[in-house]
This record gives structure tokens, sequence and C-alpha cells, in this order.
């Protein structure tokens, strides 16, 4: 799977909208955009996925950009319950038997009430 | 009802002793996985089952074996354990429609600590 990179860290305020950037300059064709998300003290959960076209979900909204070498998660309204890891990982579309995620280290999003 | 559940939440024990996690899914999912996040937090897939054939080995050491009776359980046997084996462990499915649309499903955890 290609590479990822996100920022560390970010924090937002309650309520306010959060915007969590992923740069994957070398994407393919076929690769898809994923993000899942870990709360603290439990296992990760999906979030939301895209190809090429922006794409909402109850959770969240993912923004692709043009070129797919960046995107953007949004988070409308963040409340504490967002609070965790968010990790956007790159999963090939084009077929064969690897299932596995690669997750990186993943933005740490703290959120003040 | 809990769609992927993991037993037990806690382990701790002694280094040299064998140990085994369990894990279930009721969600009819046809591929399950170990993965281990260490204290660093990075999360890493070892291991991956569908419908109980190994497809995935992550270069895990023989000492760690799964075992999947079942396409609905996968549990991890771990032998001679080591202070480095400490961790939490997470086990997941997916159903696997296509890989990149499917999602997977992570249980709780279970976090292992050997002294």
């Amino acid at each position: 799977d290609a590479k990822t990179t996100q920022p560390n860290s970010m924090e937002s305020n309650e309520e306010e909208p959060v915007h969590l950037p992923c740069n994957h300059s070398t994407i393919s064709g076929t690769d898809y955009i994923h993000w899942y998300r870990q709360l603290p003290s439990q296992g990760p959960e999906y979030v939301i996925h895209g190809l090429t076209s922006n794409v909402n979900n109850r959770m969240a909204s993912l923004a692709i950009a043009e070129d797919r070498k960046s995107s953007t998660l949004i988070l409308h309204r963040a409340t504490l319950r967002d609070a965790a890891v968010y990790y956007c990982i790159l999963r090939d579309g084009a077929g064969g038997n690897d299932y596995k995620l690669s997750f990186g280290a993943g933005t740490t999003v703290t959120v003040r009430a | 009802d809990t769609a992927v559940s993991q037993t037990p939440k806690y382990l701790v024990t002694q280094m040299g002793n064998d140990k085994s996690i369990k894990c279930e899914q009721n969600l009819g999912h046809d591929t399950m996985y170990w993965y281990k996040q260490d204290s660093k937090k990075f999360l890493k897939i070892m291991f991956s089952y569908n419908n109980k054939e190994l497809i995935i080995n992550e270069t895990v050491p023989n000492r760690f074996s799964p075992k999947s009776p079942d396409k609905a359980h996968l549990n991890l046997h771990i032998n001679s354990l080591e202070l480095g084996d400490s961790a939490v462990y997470f086990c997941a499915s997916s159903q696997v429609r296509g890989r990149h649309t499917d999602t997977q499903y992570f249980g709780p955890g279970t976090r292992l600590t050997v002294l």
C-alpha cells in the first residue's frame, strides 16, 4: 500500500468543524482512500472511504483533491466523542490477495469543551 | 450484541508461559485478522485467515500460532512468552466483497502484559 502523511496532532473546539489533511503523493490510479479512527482504549473503527469523488456519510465527509495527491477528512461538528486517533490509509483496488490495513501514526485529535 | 469479541480483555503472565487469546465474530464474515499495537501505538497486521485458510503471515515469530476452528473464530496462541510480546492485540473481521471496499470491524482488544 502507498504511503500517507498526516499531522501528528490537531486540536478543535466542541461543535466546530475539524479538517484533517492527508498527503498521498504516490497514490496510484486504483488506490482507494480509507479513513479509520481509534477512540481511547478501543479498537479502530471505519469512518469513510472514496476514490475520486467527494463522499459523505453520517460520520464525516471526505474531500479528495482533483489530482488525488491529497485528501481531507471533515468532521462537521466535533463532539468530545470524536477525540481519537484518525488514520488515513490507501488500499489497492486492483485486486489481489493482500487484505491487510497498513496503519501509520495517524493524527491525534483533541476536542476542547 | 457484540460484533467482534475477544477474551480475555486483560492478560498478565510471566515470561516463558504459553497463553491463548480467543476471538469470535457474529457478522458472518469470511475473513479474520490479528493486529498487534505496541507501546508506541503502531498497529501492525500479524495474520489473516479467509474461510479458515491462512492468507497473510507477516513475519511473526513461530511462537505465535493462529488457529481457526471455523470461520467465525480465530484464536491466537503464543508459546514461550517474552517481554517484547507485551502489547494490545486486536482481532478484526471483514466480508471481503472486494479489497478496496471491504470494511474491517475490530474487537475491543486484549492487553497482554508479560512480566
